[in-house]
C-alpha cells in the first residue's frame, strides 16, 4: 500500500522568511496531494491542494510542486507569519482509489 | 467544513464500554470518513463509507464498528475490544465526482477513566 514520508518533524522559522516541508509517496498510482492545517486541538483545514497532471500550485504565499518521476511533493510557505505556526500534514490518495494516505506532520513554528 | 459536527467535544469511556461518537453532515455529501490522530501519528483510516448503507474498513478498524443509515450520519461506535481507545477522532466527508477532496469535523477527543 501506499506509504508517505513527511520531513521535517518540527520547522522553526523567524517572521518573513520561507517554509519547506517535503513528503515523498510509494504509490506511482497516486494522483491527488493535498495539504492540511491543524490549530491546536482544532481540525485540519485543507489549504492548498495538487494533481498528477500539474507540476506547481500556487495560493497567495503559499505553493506546492510535485515531481511525479521522484514521488514527492513539496508545501512552500512564503512571507510566514506567527499565524502560520500549526502543524501541517501531506497526504496521498491510495492508488486510484478516494482514501487518503497520510503523513506524520510537521510542527511549524514561526518566532515573531 | 461548517456543515460537519461531531458530538460530544469530549467522551470518558470506562473499562468495557462500548461508547458511540457522532457525525453529522449537512452538505450533502456521499462519503463520509473516520480517522484517528494520535501525537506524532498523523491521521490513520479507521471506516468509509461511499453511499448509504455500505462501508468498508479501512487500516486499523479491528475494535471499532459503523452504521450508514442516513446519507447525513456516520456514527462510530468504539466497542471494550478496542484495547487503546485514547485518542483524537475525526470525522470527514467529500463530494461525489471529488471525493478525494476530504473536509474534516472539529473532532471528538475520548479519554479512558
Amino acid at each position: 500500500g501506499e506509504n508517505v514520508e513527511q520531513h521535517p518533524s518540527t520547522l522553526s522559522v523567524q517572521e518573513g522568511d520561507s517554509a519547506v516541508i517535503k513528503c515523498t509517496y510509494s504509490d506511482s498510482a497516486s494522483n491527488y496531494f493535498p495539504w492540511y492545517k491543524q490549530e491546536l486541538g482544532k481540525r485540519p483545514q485543507l489549504i492548498i491542494d495538487i494533481r498528477s497532471n500539474v507540476g506547481e500550485k500556487k495560493d497567495q504565499r503559499i505553493a506546492v510542486t510535485l515531481n511525479k518521476t521522484a514521488k514527492h511533493f513539496s508545501l512552500h510557505i512564503t512571507e510566514t507569519q506567527p499565524e502560520d505556526s500549526a502543524v501541517y500534514f501531506c497526504a496521498a490518495t491510495q492508488g486510484g482509489s478516494e482514501k487518503l494516505v497520510f503523513g506524520k506532520g510537521t510542527k511549524l513554528t514561526v518566532n515573531p | 467544513d461548517g456543515g460537519i459536527t461531531q458530538s460530544p467535544k469530549y467522551l470518558f469511556r470506562k473499562e468495557g464500554q462500548n461508547v458511540t461518537l457522532s457525525c453529522e453532515q449537512n452538505l450533502n455529501h456521499d462519503a463520509m470518513y473516520w480517522y484517528r490522530q494520535d501525537p506524532g501519528q498523523g491521521l490513520r483510516l479507521i471506516y468509509y463509507s461511499q453511499i448509504v448503507n455500505d462501508f468498508q474498513k479501512g487500516d486499523i478498524a479491528e475494535g471499532y464498528s459503523v452504521s450508514r443509515e442516513k446519507k447525513e450520519s456516520f456514527p462510530l461506535t468504539v466497542t471494550s475490544a478496542q484495547k487503546n481507545p485514547t485518542a483524537f477522532y475525526l470525522c470527514a466527508s467529500s463530494i461525489q465526482g471529488s471525493r478525494e477532496t476530504q473536509y474534516f469535523g472539529p473532532g471528538t477527543r475520548l479519554l479512558v477513566l
